[in-house]
Order: C-alpha cells, then sequence, then structure tokens
C-alpha cells in the first residue's frame, strides 16, 4: 500500500519570502509524484509532476518540487511567493504504470501575508 | 474547452432524500472517480469507474452509489443521505492506458452538499 504524509497542516510565510511545502511518500515499488493546487472555492488542479528522469520537476506559477528516492520526500518550493499563491496545496502519488490508484495527503494550507 | 462539469454546485437537503450529483467530462477519459473533501481528512476516495459498466469501491464508499452507462458521465448517488455525508464533493477523471496516461487527475470544480 501507499500513503502520503503532508508534515504541514497550515503554513503562514510573508508575500516575497520563499516557501517549502513538505510531502513525503511511502511505497515498495516505483511511483509518480504529483502537486495539485486548489484555490478558494475551486477544484484541484495539477501543479507539477514527476514520472521519471530529472529528479527536479518546474511546474506553473514559478513553483518547483525535487524528487528525492532515498529519503522518500517530494517537496514543493517557490523563491519568491505572491498573494495569489494563497491556496491549499496537495501532494500526491501513484504507483506508475497502467491504472492505479491516487493516493493524496490531507493537504497543506499556504497563507500568504501581505 | 477540456473539462469536468459537476452539477449541482451547492446543494441544501434533509436526511433520507435522495439525490444524486452528476458529473459529465469532454475528454473522452476512461477512468472517472468521486472524491469527498472534509477538513483535516484530505481528499478521499468514494468510488471509481475504469470504463463503462466498470465500477469499484474505493476507500469510503458507504452510504453512496454510482453508475457508468456512459463513458462521459459518472453520476454519484446517495439513496438516503445523513448528516455525516455533508462534505464538498470533487469529480475527476483521466486516462486509463497509453503513452499519454501519466496519472493526471482532472478535477470538476466540486460540489458543496448540506444534509440536515
Amino acid at each position: 500500500a501507499q500513503s502520503v504524509t503532508q508534515l504541514d497542516s497550515q503554513v503562514p510565510v510573508f508575500e516575497e519570502a520563499p516557501v517549502e511545502l513538505r510531502c513525503n511518500y511511502s511505497s515498495s515499488v516505483s511511483v509518480y509524484l504529483f502537486w495539485y493546487v486548489q484555490y478558494p472555492n475551486q477544484g484541484l488542479q495539477l501543479l507539477l509532476k514527476y514520472l521519471s528522469g530529472s529528479t527536479l520537476v518546474k511546474g506553473i506559477n514559478g513553483f518547483e518540487a525535487e524528487f528525492n528516492k532515498s529519503q522518500t520526500s517530494f517537496h514543493l518550493r517557490k523563491p519568491s511567493v505572491h498573494i495569489s499563491d494563497t491556496a491549499e496545496y496537495f501532494c500526491a502519488v501513484m504507483r506508475s504504470g497502467g491504472y492505479q490508484k491516487v493516493t493524496f495527503g490531507i493537504g497543506t494550507k499556504l497563507q500568504v501575508i501581505p | 474547452e477540456a473539462q469536468v462539469t459537476q452539477n449541482p454546485r451547492y446543494l441544501i437537503t434533509v436526511t433520507g432524500k435522495k439525490l444524486t450529483v452528476t458529473c459529465s467530462q469532454n475528454m473522452n477519459h476512461e477512468y472517472m472517480s468521486w472524491y469527498r473533501q472534509d477538513p483535516g481528512l484530505g481528499l478521499r476516495q468514494i468510488y471509481y469507474s475504469m470504463n463503462v459498466e466498470v465500477t469499484d469501491k474505493g476507500d469510503v464508499p458507504e452510504g453512496y452509489k454510482v453508475s457508468r452507462k456512459e463513458k462521459r458521465n459518472f453520476p454519484l448517488i446517495l439513496e438516503s443521505p445523513s448528516p455525516n455525508q455533508t462534505s464538498l464533493y470533487f469529480c475527476a477523471s483521466r486516462l486509463r492506458t497509453g503513452e499519454a496516461n501519466t496519472g493526471e487527475l482532472f478535477f470538476g470544480e466540486g460540489s458543496r452538499l448540506t444534509v440536515l
């Protein structure tokens, strides 16, 4: 079975400061990893994904994440946040290849303070 | 425009009154799924469907039914709603197989259900 742990339920950060949202996963096989973002009153949309290859993945809106197999982590980072980044962020994992179930973390609420 | 459409977006109902939340996608995706989102619990899968006439239980199926008679539609049925089904519901779809299948899910905008 696979699982995802998002270590912080809420992260307050000042505007233009850097941010890191932490995600650890558990799986005995190779995986695909995802970060989704949910803006207020909206559905989730894909921010970025890791399938294979380079461990540093760049996504939309200036976000990036690094896959670390040895530490089973996939932390999300942005060097300078904006007010518009205020949202909830979900890390997700799926066993690679064909159909597999996607497991979500409980989410991290990023609050950007002006 | 590629999208997943859910209706209704907001609904208040009473215990025991059957309701259906519709979901439709226009991307020809084989796989569709329903999730509920609750504070502190993240997204939990209710039911999923790998193709027409193929459905299976997710992690929290109790109190829900689904059907998949057409590829594009995947309605969620609450036969006898109870207050513990008050939640935010999301429908999602994706490709199931093939090289283009990267696991990315496409979500609807959500349906907020309140059961009194």
